[in-house]
């Protein structure tokens, strides 16, 4: 769903841990879901996406989870490294809009040693 | 090789200035689109073009005009640079099959 220009929020995980990084989205009618992951001074770049019909998708060390009932998303990222620090996004496509992408707010993780 | 390439990477101006970042992409897709990301990193769609069709144009002020001269370029200009507009815009391409991919962005700051 679209951010509101909050702080942007922020997980700590310990290296080796699991990750779970979660996201509202705000448009019942949207046709498929993805999650960005953005390095210091990049763009956001591919994770994974999942379609509005799926409830979830595997990728290598990614889960992603669609709940349509309470419009929520979340990634998550198995046994998490330090290359994985980065802001996280989820973005919510809409055909119907002309395949407008609406992201959410982002959110920070930290990977500790 | 890059895909989705933007020009330049860093824009320093002062406000009342007219700039234009460039956008190219590689990759054939049709569509192509700017986002604004602001200082919380929050990320929005500010155009989108079709095969140089504009498609989306969210509320923008007009002093922002894209122009697309073929479907493998979508630069954006900027009339009477504000304060506000400092940010850092993504240029991105999207193909039906693979999805959406950015570029590395342009910073642009207003002093």
């Amino acid at each position: 769903g679209e951010s509101v220009g909050l702080h942007l929020p922020t997980l700590s995980v310990q290296e080796g841990d699991n990750s779970i990084i979660n996201c509202a989205y705000s448009n019942s009618a949207s046709d498929y879901f993805i999650w960005y992951k953005q390095e210091s001074g990049k763009g956001p770049q591919f994770i994974i996406d999942i379609r509005s019909n799926m409830d979830k998708r595997q990728g290598q060390r990614v889960t992603v989870l669609l709940n349509k009932t309470v419009k929520h998303l979340s990634l998550q990222i198995a046994a998490t490294q330090p290359g994985d620090s980065a802001v996280y996004f989820c973005a919510e496509n809409m055909k119907a809009a002309g395949n407008k992408l609406t992201f959410g707010g982002g959110t920070r993780v930290l990977v500790k040693p | 090789d890059t895909a989705v390439s933007q020009t330049p990477k860093y824009l320093v101006t002062q406000m009342g200035n007219d700039k234009s970042i460039k956008c190219e992409q590689n990759l054939g897709h049709d569509t192509m689109y700017w986002y604004k990301q602001d200082s919380k990193k929050f990320l929005k769609i500010m155009f989108s073009y079709n095969n140089k069709e504009l498609i989306i144009n969210e509320t923008v002020p007009n002093r922002f005009s894209p122009k697309s001269p073929d479907k493998a370029h979508l630069n954006l200009h900027i009339n009477s640079l504000e304060l506000g507009d400092s940010a850092v815009y993504f240029c991105a391409s999207r193909d039906l099959e693979r999805g959406y991919t950015f570029g590395s962005g342009t910073r642009l700051t207003v002093v």
